[in-house]
Parts: structure tokens; C-alpha cells; sequence
């Protein structure tokens, strides 16, 4: 079982809907991630947390709006999203560690679809 | 931006045979990872590697950081039927910042025939 949970795990939503994905984490890391997938293809970074703090976002479209309340938590809000955003979402996290050498543990994902 | 070239993209082997797959680059990486992703679920890691040179070993896997930190390999010996995956190599560069997102080769589809 994976240490990094994420909730839900499928998401059916029309395009005017708003609606959040949610991560957690309890292995104290200070760094969270979130990545999208497409199908058959490897995942691509959206946004990096650092000790609660937004630090990388990817020319991410604003329909996505990332939220990190505490250490433990991060979540991904969704508004107005297009159906080529239809994708499993992925959460990670990791100690933000020196010479970036803390390695990532994945959630198993949240899948979403945009009718 | 980053890219990774990873290969080959699909292998068909038999049970029992030996894989090896391997992950480069045009740019320097500080940290490279071995994830394996089984359907519906997230990569879960395999290997870390954090030096150049470095060997490490996971069991029946084995992984190198190549000495020019522009590439890296991941070998299986001996595979079996829960093998069957997609494998990504991943790197990680530090800007300072404490943390960065990871740059994640195409994945290798193995597929183990009977």
C-alpha cells in the first residue's frame, strides 16, 4: 500500500462543475507534488510545494488551483476544466532534502473525466 | 526543457531472460530514479541513485548513474511474471530551492510471454 493517499480515486465532472482533489501524506515530508498523466504516457509536472509554500507551477492553465493547508495535506481544486483534461492525476511527496536527493513517493492517483 | 530518451519503448521476452533497459540525456542530472507503474496505480520506486558511477542493487534489480550524469541503465535478471510493467527512469536537478519536480523518460511496456 501506497503511503501517500489520495482521494478520490475516479472523478466524473462536467465542465461547468468545481470540484477538489485531495492528497495526504504522513511520513513528514516538507515537499509535495502534483503531476498529470496522460494515457501510455509518462507523467508531467504541475506544481511543487516546499515547506507550504508554492515554488514551482508549470504555466499550469488557472481552471487549476493548488492549495497546501499544512504539511500533511495538499490539495488540487478544479473549475472549469476541458475534456483534453481528462487524466489520472498524481500526487508525491519527499523531504525537499540537499542536492535534491530525496526521491518521490507517488499516491495511486486520482482519475479523472471531463464530459 | 529537460528531455530523456528512454529504450528501448516495448520489450517481449521470456520467462527467465534477463531485461535490460537504459535512460539519456543531453543535460546533467544530480539524482537519477528507476519508478514501476502497474496499471491503475501510481510508479512506485525501485531504485534511487545519487552518485556518479554508483551501482546499486534491489534484489533482481540492478541500476547504474552513469559516470557522465547524462544517463543511467536498469537491468533484471532472471524475470518473472509480475515484472510485466512500465518501467520510467526519472531525473532530478537541484536549483536550490529544496525541492524539484522530477523529468520522466516514455516508459519501457515489458511484457513477459509465457
Amino acid at each position: 500500500d501506497t503511503e501517500v493517499t489520495q482521494t478520490p480515486k475516479h472523478l466524473v465532472m462536467g465542465m461547468t462543475n468545481k470540484k477538489s482533489l485531495k492528497c495526504e501524506q504522513h511520513m513528514g515530508h516538507r515537499a509535495m507534488y502534483w503531476y498529470k498523466q496522460k494515457a501510455k504516457k509518462p507523467p508531467e509536472l504541475m506544481f511543487v510545494y516546499s515547506y507550504e509554500k508554492l515554488s514551482i507551477n508549470e504555466s499550469v492553465p488557472s481552471r487549476f488551483s493548488p492549495e497546501c493547508p499544512n504539511s500533511s495535506l495538499l490539495n488540487l481544486h478544479l473549475h472549469a476544466l476541458q475534456p483534453e483534461d481528462s487524466a489520472l492525476y498524481l500526487c508525491a511527496s519527499s523531504h525537499p532534502g540537499r542536492q535534491g536527493a530525496q526521491p518521490q513517493h507517488f499516491g495511486d492517483g486520482t482519475r479523472l473525466s471531463i464530459l | 526543457g529537460q528531455q530523456l530518451n528512454q529504450s528501448p519503448q516495448s520489450m517481449f521476452i521470456q520467462e527467465g531472460e534477463d531485461v535490460s533497459m537504459n535512460c539519456t540525456s543531453s543535460s546533467i542530472f544530480n539524482t537519477w530514479l528507476w519508478y514501476k507503474q502497474d496499471p491503475g496505480e501510481g510508479p512506485v520506486l525501485l531504485i534511487a541513485l545519487y552518485k556518479a558511477g554508483e551501482l546499486t542493487s534491489n534484489g533482481r534489480l540492478t541500476a547504474q548513474f552513469g559516470i557522465t550524469r547524462k544517463d543511467s541503465f536498469l537491468n533484471i535478471s532472471a524475470s518473472i511474471p509480475s515484472d510485466v510493467g512500465i518501467y520510467f527512469c526519472a531525473g532530478r536537478t537541484y536549483s536550490g530551492g529544496g525541492a524539484d519536480g522530477l523529468t520522466f523518460g516514455k516508459g519501457t511496456h515489458l511484457i513477459i510471454q509465457p
